[in-house]
Parts: C-alpha cells; sequence; structure tokens
C-alpha cells in the first residue's frame, strides 16, 4: 500500500468519545488526506493537507478536525463521535496534487460508533 | 448528489468476457481517473484521461472520455476472475482545487 500505514484498523467507540486516527506515510509526499467510504456513497472527501500546518475541508467535514506537524504524520480527529460517523475511514497520499495525478491508499481503518 | 455516477451499480460476467462501465459527470473537469478496490482494501489508481483527450489503453484496460456527454467508459477485455472488485471514476473539477469527487461505484464480478 504504497508506505501508508493507518493506526487503530478496527476502533470500536461510544457516542460522545473523542476518536483520534492516525496516518503516516514513508513516501515524503506533499499531499495528504482523509475520506470516509459508506455504502451507496462511494468515498467522500474530509479534510486534506497540502503540506506540514497547510489543511483544507472537504465535502463532509463538519464534526472533524485535522492536524498535520509532521510530513509523515495526518491525524483525524473525531471531536465527540456519532453514531453518523461510523464508517470506514481512508487516508491518501499524493506527490504532486491529487487533481493532476494519482492518489495512494492507505488499507482503511473501519470505525464503529455505538 | 455525486459528481460521478457509475452505471451499472454491479455486473456479473464470465471470465474471458469484455466489462463496461460507464461514468457520468455533472461539471466541467480538468480530468478523470479510474480506480479498483478489492474488498476490504484500499483503493488503486488505474488511469487517468485529461479533458483534452478522447481515450487511453493499458494493458486490457481502455477508458473513453466524451465531454461533450459528461460521460467516460472503462472497458476491460478478457475478463480473470482477479478483476472482481469495485471500480470507481473520479473527476477533478476544474474549479475545486486539490480535491477528486468519488462516485458510487461498480461493483464487478467475474465468474471462473
Amino acid at each position: 500500500d504504497a508506505g501508508i500505514t493507518q493506526s487503530p484498523r478496527h476502533k470500536v467507540t461510544e457516542t460522545g468519545t473523542p476518536v483520534t486516527l492516525r496516518c503516516h506515510q514513508t513516501e515524503n509526499h506533499r499531499y495528504m488526506y482523509w475520506y470516509r467510504q459508506d455504502p451507496g456513497h462511494g468515498l467522500r472527501l474530509i479534510h486534506y493537507s497540502y503540506g506540514v500546518k497547510d489543511t483544507d475541508k472537504g465535502e463532509v467535514s463538519d464534526g472533524y478536525s485535522v492536524s498535520r506537524s509532521k510530513t509523515e504524520d495526518f491525524l483525524l480527529t473525531l471531536e465527540s463521535a456519532t453514531s453518523s460517523q461510523t464508517s470506514v475511514y481512508f487516508c491518501a497520499i499524493s506527490a504532486t496534487s491529487g487533481r493532476s495525478n494519482e492518489q495512494f491508499f492507505g488499507p482503511g481503518t473501519r470505525l464503529t460508533v455505538l | 448528489s455525486q459528481q460521478g455516477e457509475e452505471d451499472p451499480q454491479a455486473l456479473s460476467i464470465q471470465e474471458g468476457e469484455n466489462a463496461t462501465m460507464n461514468c457520468s459527470y455533472k461539471t466541467s473537469i480538468n480530468n478523470l481517473q479510474w480506480y479498483r478496490q478489492n474488498s476490504g482494501r484500499g483503493l488503486v489508481h488505474l488511469i487517468l484521461i485529461r479533458s483534452n483527450e478522447r481515450e487511453k489503453h493499458s494493458g486490457r484496460l481502455r477508458v473513453t472520455l466524451d465531454t461533450s456527454k459528461k460521460s467516460s467508459s472503462l472497458l476491460i477485455t478478457a475478463s480473470r476472475a482477479a478483476d472482481t472488485a469495485s471500480y470507481f471514476c473520479a473527476t477533478a473539477r476544474d474549479n475545486a482545487g486539490n480535491m477528486l469527487t468519488f462516485g458510487g461505484g461498480t461493483r464487478l464480478m467475474v465468474k471462473p
């Protein structure tokens, strides 16, 4: 998976608790993305980063925050998890802008919010 | 609604047959990309076609793009059981910065 790891791979948590998902890359790529995948919706972009400390919102950013303090790590935080955030979360990276080049995806994190 | 909509949602064929999947989109694009996802795995990039291109080939894959109809098709020739996966189109819109917008995908099953 192109030097991308996600942790944890599976998590079950309760409504109202904070959750942080980690994406780690060894490719030194500039761009990093967080998506969620739900049946019938394909992948939807949550947030992305175009450099250390540079992030921007995607189409479904409400309830999520991100941080990137190092090139290799991109963290996704659910401030107060809700059942609607039960999903599979994928991290992706690209060397140049992901709109003009391919994105490489991590293995995913399956999150269940009870 | 999604920028990219794949059709059909599911497709079942025999090994050796060709598989065609279609993608329609609504706004102007810079490029369109196709990805494959095996069950329980992340997506893998297959091919990118730019808005000024009409057709592109990669091995057994052939992608066409018709910007006048805002549609693209992915053809897999001589399919194999290993081609069983979900296939997604993703569009890079001119006014959407770095973002790709993915469709809902086509689930392809190739029976041996």
